[in-house]
């Protein structure tokens, strides 16, 4: 089946830093992946849509120059929060999109920004 | 613009009691439907999809989801309950193929009393 590996799972960074966090399909290469910020109790809010070798496309809203998205190759987005406030703090999950196996989600990555 | 209503928030059921979760969708034309659980801290995992054909659609751990066009709709239900079934349940639409963004409803938080 198909898997989608995100790292890290936690991770705790001082105010100003910047965090990259990796989103990879283990088994298939993904045609597109997908970003989403999640807040406690809350759905799944979709921050950029990314296709390899090209730009992201973000949503309405969304800082793109805070919120780096790179998608190198067909396995492996990575989205690096800039300059990260506590605001930033959040429950990020990647999701990686194959014709076969349509959509695979991470297991998601905590951000704790203090 | 596509959207997803879940009108529960909470259910509390009891172990072995039937489940129902609502979902009512907004979207022009056919739809692609999936319901999503998500344990604390977890990403997601897909319990089950509706593409087309049969509207009764069977997924893992004993879900079900019936499409209703008429009413909007894809609840998703279970006839008898589990403990482990406790957890955060999102509905989500999707336009077209796969490779196009899902829009998620609100979730509804699934308590089980012993």
């Amino acid at each position: 089946g198909a898997v989608v590996s995100q790292h890290p799972s936690w991770v705790i960074c001082k105010s100003g830093t910047s965090v990259k966090i990796e989103c990879r399909s283990l088994d298939f290469q993904a045609t597109t992946m997908f970003w989403y910020r999640q807040f406690p109790k809350q759905s799944l809010m979709l921050m950029a849509t990314s296709n390899e070798g090209s730009k992201a496309t973000y949503e309405q809203g969304v800082e793109k120059d805070k919120f780096l998205i790179n998608h190198a190759s067909l396995t492996l987005s990575t989205l690096t929060v800039t300059s990260a406030h506590p605001e930033d703090s959040s429950f990020y999950i990647c999701s990686a999109v194959q014709i076969n196996y349509g959509y695979t989600f991470g297991s998601g990555t905590r951000l704790t920004v203090v | 613009a596509q959207s997803v209503t879940q009108p529960d928030i909470h259910i509390t059921v009891s172990e072995g009691a039937s489940l129902e979760l609502r979902c009512n969708y907004s979207y022009g034309a056919t739809p692609y439907l999936f319901w999503y659980v998500q344990s604390p801290g977890q990403g997601l995992q897909l319990l089950l999809k509706y593409f087309s054909g049969d509207t009764l659609v069977q997924g893992i751990k004993g879900f079900e989801a019936e499409f209703k066009r008429s009413q909007s709709s894809f609840n998703l239900r279970k006839p008898s309950v589990h403990w482990s079934d406790a957890a955060e349940y999102f509905c989500a639409v999707g336009a077209g193929a796969a490779g196009n963004k899902l829009t998620f409803g609100g979730g509804t938080r699934v308590l089980v009393k012993p």
